[in-house]
């Protein structure tokens, strides 16, 4: 059964970027669709974007082309790049595996431990 | 597109059968997914494509609908089942959640 273990930087000041890393263990990275989602209180769910099998990306259009997700399958991780953060970009960010066939819209199966983000200068 | 949950909250007690909506705002045929969150706790998939019980989900947790509108069924709810549950359509891009119902 598939684990993901994510982690990265937990305090950002405004205008840095934030880097998260989610490694993939149980089965190969390639092949699959991953997610990264976050998650306020005030906001709750929000979908950031997806990579897809063959390498493409998909973003929420939210955020104004500051995101980046890119997979490095030697490592089997996944990894989450958003630039010029601000306040608004705190909270809880989780990496996902998206179940994705052709017979059942997709969903997210797996869902990582979560890594609570802060901005503040 | 957005979802629209309700109710927000909702009490209860275990035994009862309890129902939670969700509507679209436009079709989203039955791409449509609930998750189940504890506190500190990631979400969890439940529900798939409207009505599939995902592997694992005791089966007095259903769900139906297609369109725009779909219901998520409790019954009878038992004391693991107090958590908060939230919809979600993959019809288009950007994926959208509703914005939760807790259930206590």
């Amino acid at each position: 059964q598939v684990q993901l273990q994510q982690w990265g930087a937990g305090l950002l000041k405004p205008s840095e970027t934030l880097s998260l890393t989610c490694a993939v263990h149980g089965e190969s990275l390639s092949g699959q669709q991953w997610s990264w989602i976050r998650q306020t209180p005030a906001k709750g769910l929000e979908w950031i974007g997806e990579i897809n099998p063959s390498g493409s990306t998909y973003y929420n259009p939210s955020l104004s082309g500051r995101v980046t997700i890119s997979v490095d399958t030697s490592k089997n991780q996944l990894s989450l790049n958003l630039n010029s953060v601000t306040a608004a970009d705190s909270a809880m960010y989780y990496c996902v595996k998206v179940s994705s066939t052709t017979w059942s819209p997709e969903y997210f199966h797996t869902w990582g431990q979560g890594t609570l983000v802060s901005v503040s200068s | 597109i957005q979802l629209t949950q309700s109710p927000s909250s909702l009490s209860a007690s275990v035994g009862d059968r309890v129902t939670i909506t969700c509507r679209a705002s436009q079709s989203v045929s039955d791409s449509l997914n609930w998750y189940q969150q504890k506190p500190g706790q990631a979400p969890k998939v439940v529900i798939y494509a409207a009505s599939t019980v995902q592997r694992g989900v005791p089966s007095r947790i259903s769900g139906s609908g297609s369109g725009t509108d779909f219901t998520l069924t409790i019954n009878p709810l038992q004391p693991e089942d107090f958590a908060t549950y939230f919809c979600q359509q993959s019809y288009s891009i950007p994926s959208t959640f509703g914005q939760g119902t807790r259930l206590e």
